[in-house]
């Protein structure tokens, strides 16, 4: 199994250009996690989905889309890039809460600068 | 709303001496507690979870941490380090009642293991 993957790795982008990431797993998880990640702030939860078709807003949803429109796919959107938006971006997956199992697992990441 | 605390940025310690990394939480109800790892240019990896039961869990790689309700804290332990160990360690913390596994992070905790 790959587990989480993730697409681009990298990315430079100039401001306002738009670019989706793209995130697959292979697990059959339910739920799957967007996450930026800033220096001394942790991991902030962008958007998250807890099933095919459904996405809700996480802790700053601000500048960004996604979609979930297949199980084992989620795509996290940048409309109009802005140079706050530098960041590593990580995509998880986990199992319904139903399964009793909650930690999350996570994919390599994919470090963005927008110049 | 759920919060968590990693006081120390950093911690040093000598290999084969004890280490802790500290944690402390604040959450409605019943905590589910877990601490991650990042190794340099990686996706976060799942270290171990408390979910109910035994204070003390034990998870991989030889680490171990304790709950202790009446303190909320859910410190990461390892009786012995490794340089192997250096990275950077994130506690999260998910309310019982969260519909969708999601997990707040802390700041995260720079372990650094000197030979």
């Amino acid at each position: 199994n790959a587990g989480v993957t993730q697409t681009p790795k990298f990315r430079v982008l100039k401001t306002g250009q738009s670019m989706t990431l793209l995130c697959a797993q292979d697990m059959n998880h339910e739920y799957m996690y967007w996450y930026r990640q800033d220096p001394g702030m942790g991991l902030r939860l962008i958007h998250y989905s807890v099933g095919e078709g459904t996405t809700a807003k996480g802790e700053v949803p601000d500048g960004y889309n996604v979609s979930r429109l297949k199980k084992q796919n989620f795509l996290l959107g940048l409309e109009s890039a802005a140079p706050s938006q530098t960041s590593v971006y990580f995509c998880a997956s986990s199992y319904s809460k139903a399964r009793g199992s909650y930690e999350q697992y996570f994919g390599p990441g994919t470090r963005l600068t927008v110049t | 709303a759920q919060s968590v605390a990693q006081p120390e940025d950093q911690v040093n310690v000598a290999e084969g001496n004890p280490l802790t990394v500290k944690c402390t939480y604040s959450v409605s109800g019943n905590p589910y507690l877990f601490w991650y790892v990042q190794y340099p240019n990686r996706g976060l990896q799942f270290l171990l979870k408390y979910i109910t039961g035994d204070n003390l869990v034990k998870g991989s790689y030889g680490f171990e941490a304790e709950f202790n309700k009446s303190q909320t804290s859910f410190h990461l332990k390892k009786p012995s380090a490794l340089v192997s160990d250096s990275a950077l360690y994130f506690c999260a913390v998910r309310d019982v009642n969260n519909a969708g596994n999601m997990l707040t992070f802390g700041g995260g905790t720079r372990l650094m293991v000197k030979p």
